[in-house]
């Protein structure tokens, strides 16, 4: 159980054009969804915390313009990232929690964007 | 806000032997501490955790400390194998909804 999935794995998208990556939680309803950013051989960055049906809150110094979150459904939140430019060649990652006591966050496999 | 300051960056194992991985935080009202491993590529898979009220955690190979006072905890990986090779990042929250703070990663290497 407690599975979540992100697509696409990877995207190459040309500078200028905005990429949107799905992440869902497969078995359980995440009433809470995390989105991370990660560059190469470091650690994970908290972009935004978003809950189901309300706007995401964003960590400092991440523009909410350029990445949009948007949480419709107890199962589904996206992440779009806005005019890509080559600085946004990243790992993203969402992790998922559900509802209740737990803390536990299960997270995505990932999507690896480059932007030409 | 939390710190979470992780040691050593890199770690280098025999086979079969135990592998230690340390981290200190700083909030004292943090009281959930998971640990995650990530293979090169894919996201991080949670192998254990630890809540304030524990002092001691163990699955099979793998095991937790905590010290609250000290606001330290350490995983302790025995009898370790080759696909034990990872980054393992330590974490600390407050619990609930609050977010996750990450330490700095420790890429553990077992030499066959």
């Amino acid at each position: 159980g407690a599975v979540v999935s992100q697509h696409p794995s990877r995207v190459i998208c040309k500078s200028g054009t905005s990429v949107k990556i799905e992440c869902r939680s497969l078995d359980f309803q995440a009433t809470t969804m995390f989105w991370y950013r990660q560059f190469p051989k470091q650690s994970l960055m908290l972009m935004a915390t978003s809950n189901e049906g309300s706007k995401a809150t964003y960590e400092q110094g991440v523009e909410k313009d350029k990445f949009l979150i948007n949480h419709a459904s107890l199962t589904l939140s996206t992440l779009t990232v806005t005019s890509a430019h080559p600085e946004d060649s990243s790992f993203y990652i969402c992790s998922a929690k559900s509802g209740g006591s737990t803390d536990t966050q299960y997270f995505g496999p990932g999507t690896r964007l480059t932007v030409l | 806000g939390e710190n979470v300051e992780q040691h050593p960056s890199t770690l280098s194992v025999q086979e079969g032997d135990s592998a230690v991985i340390k981290c200190t935080y700083s909030d004292s009202a943090s009281n959930y501490f998971p640990w995650y491993k990530q293979e090169l590529g894919k996201g991080p898979q949670l192998i254990i955790d630890i809540r304030s009220n524990v002092g001691e955690k163990k699955d099979q190979r793998i095991a937790v400390t905590l010290n609250k006072t000290a606001k330290h905890f350490s995983l302790h990986i025995t009898e370790t194998q080759p696909e034990d090779s990872a980054v393992y990042f330590c974490a600390a929250s407050r619990g609930g909804n609050e977010k996750l703070t990450f330490g700095t990663g420790t890429r553990l290497t077992i030499i066959p």
